[in-house]
């Protein structure tokens, strides 16, 4: 199965730019997804393929990478950002999630 | 509106079996892949099922493989889970899931409230 890694906490300042990593242990071409879920929440799709903005998901989020690195940006964090972020893949079967980053507002 | 509505969970005991369902309204179901997802609790996600749009090509991992059947009624809308020989570390809640892209290559663009299924003797 494909390893997604994540490292496991953040803490940022409101305002400030946060990067989060995803590595993957084979290639998944571009088959890269963000997903941020809130306590007693269900996830919500951020980021498609990698770099592709979801709907009505705000602009201070990005995505990049390709291959087997990949990450998600938040640009300037705002205190409703506080959550855990999950990759996940769909490329290799079985498709699987990283074990998220949870962000923490300092 | 999409709207994605769980139900059939509770507590069941170790080798029983249980059937989830999901409602689906606000897009047209039959043109879209379904899945269900998975979280026990305090932990991570685990993709437990996808299904074609017909329902005649279905997916799943090897931990459910053989155990759980994924359907759909696109008359109805609906999409269902069944599970049998359930085991404890099945406890999770199930979240049904839309499938959006590349059909098996797709994403999960919109997920339901989730159904908490424990198992528990």
């Amino acid at each position: 199965d494909t390893v997604l890694t994540q490292s496991p906490a953040l803490a940022v300042s409101p305002g400030e730019r946060v990067s989060i990593s995803c590595r993957a242990s084979e290639g998944v071409n571009s088959y890269m997804h963000w997903y941020q879920q809130k306590p007693g929440q269900q996830p919500k799709l951020l980021i498609y393929k990698a770099s592709n903005l979801a709907s009505g998901v705000p602009a201070r989020f990005s995505g990049s990478g390709s291959g087997t690195d990949f990450t998600l940006t938040i640009d300037p964090v705002e205190a409703d950002d506080t959550a855990t972020y999950f990759c996940q893949q769909s490329w290799n079967d079985p498709w699987t999630f990283g074990g998220g980053t949870k962000l923490e507002l300092k | 509106e999409v709207q994605l509505v769980e139900s059939g969970g509770g507590l069941v005991q170790p080798g029983r079996s249980l059937k989830l369902s999901c409602a689906a309204s606000g897009f047209t179901f039959s043109n879209y892949y379904m899945a269900w997802v998975r979280q026990a609790p305090k932990k991570g996600l685990e993709w437990v099922a996808t299904i074609s749009t017909s329902g005649s090509r279905t997916y799943y991992p090897d931990s459910v493989k053989g155990r759980f059947t994924i359907s759909r009624d696109n008359a109805k809308s609906s999409l269902y889970l069944q599970m049998n020989s359930l085991k404890s570390e099945d406890t999770a809640t199930y979240y049904c899931a839309r499938h959006d892209g590349s059909y098996i290559r797709g994403w999960f663009a919109y997920w339901g409230q989730g159904t908490l299924v424990t198992v528990s003797s």
